[in-house]
């Protein structure tokens, strides 16, 4: 059974361009969640989803970043419009039930030149 | 969800116990405690979680006090491999919000040969 699986690993965009990071979760798992770690600093929750459904995305700024999770493939977030203070670690988790123990991906880097 | 304090570095022999110790003395009777780790920059891994019984697995064991604000975690035989920075979190799932987990500052874990 493969982990979840995050790409690109390594993604560098110039300012104004778009990213978009793309997590499969593990195999059976219908919860999936995002994290982002900013340099230096401790990982902060961003969305959650279960299958077609946003259901906690207050982690999430407002503007520019979206999540999907559709019923066929992976869950995606994209970033709009990025900035430099995008640049970041991005992991994605995925579980079977809504417990807290979640299994992450390796993170997707995202440096904006 | 509950707060959680923990020693901001730590340091362990080789082949020594590492025990690492987490107050969450507002725990409410619902919540889990749950231990991840983060290696480097990989993503989190979880390691073990409980309520209020001590659980043991592969990878460590889990004391949680009998008022369960305070837990501790063993490592019972550290490996340079250990090295790394140690979660406690303290998380209810709910099926409505999922598993929102509120990572802290972590302990610093260095094993030392």
């Amino acid at each position: 059974n493969a982990g979840v699986m995050q790409n690109p690993r390594h993604l560098v965009r110039r300012r104004g361009q778009e990213a978009r990071l793309r997590c499969s979760p593990m195999k059976g798992h219908s919860h999936v969640y995002w994290y982002r770690q900013l340099p230096e600093e401790g990982l902060k929750f961003m969305v959650y989803l279960q299958k077609e459904n946003i259901i906690d995305e207050s982690g999430m700024p407002k503007e520019r970043f979206s999540a999907e999770f559709p019923k066929e493939g992976p869950s995606i977030l994209r970033i709009q419009q990025v900035v430099r203070g995008d640049s970041a670690a991005y992991f994605c988790a995925s579980s079977p039930t809504f417990s807290g123990e979640l299994f992450f991906g390796e993170g997707s880097r995202l440096t904006v030149l | 969800d509950a707060k959680t304090t923990q020693p901001p570095s730590m340091d362990c022999a080789e082949g020594r116990a590492a025990n690492l110790p987490c107050n969450h003395s507002t725990i409410s009777g619902n919540e889990y405690v749950y231990w991840y780790r983060q290696i480097h920059s990989q993503g989190p891994q979880y390691i073990i979680h409980g309520l209020k019984n001590n659980e043991t697995n592969e990878m460590a064991s889990l004391i949680i006090t009998e008022d369960r604000k305070s837990s501790t975690l063993i490592l019972p035989h550290a490996t340079l491999r250990d090295t790394a920075v140690y979660y406690c979190i303290v998380n209810m799932g709910r099926e409505t919000s999922g598993s929102r987990l509120t990572f802290g500052e972590g302990t610093q874990l260095t094993v030392n040969p």
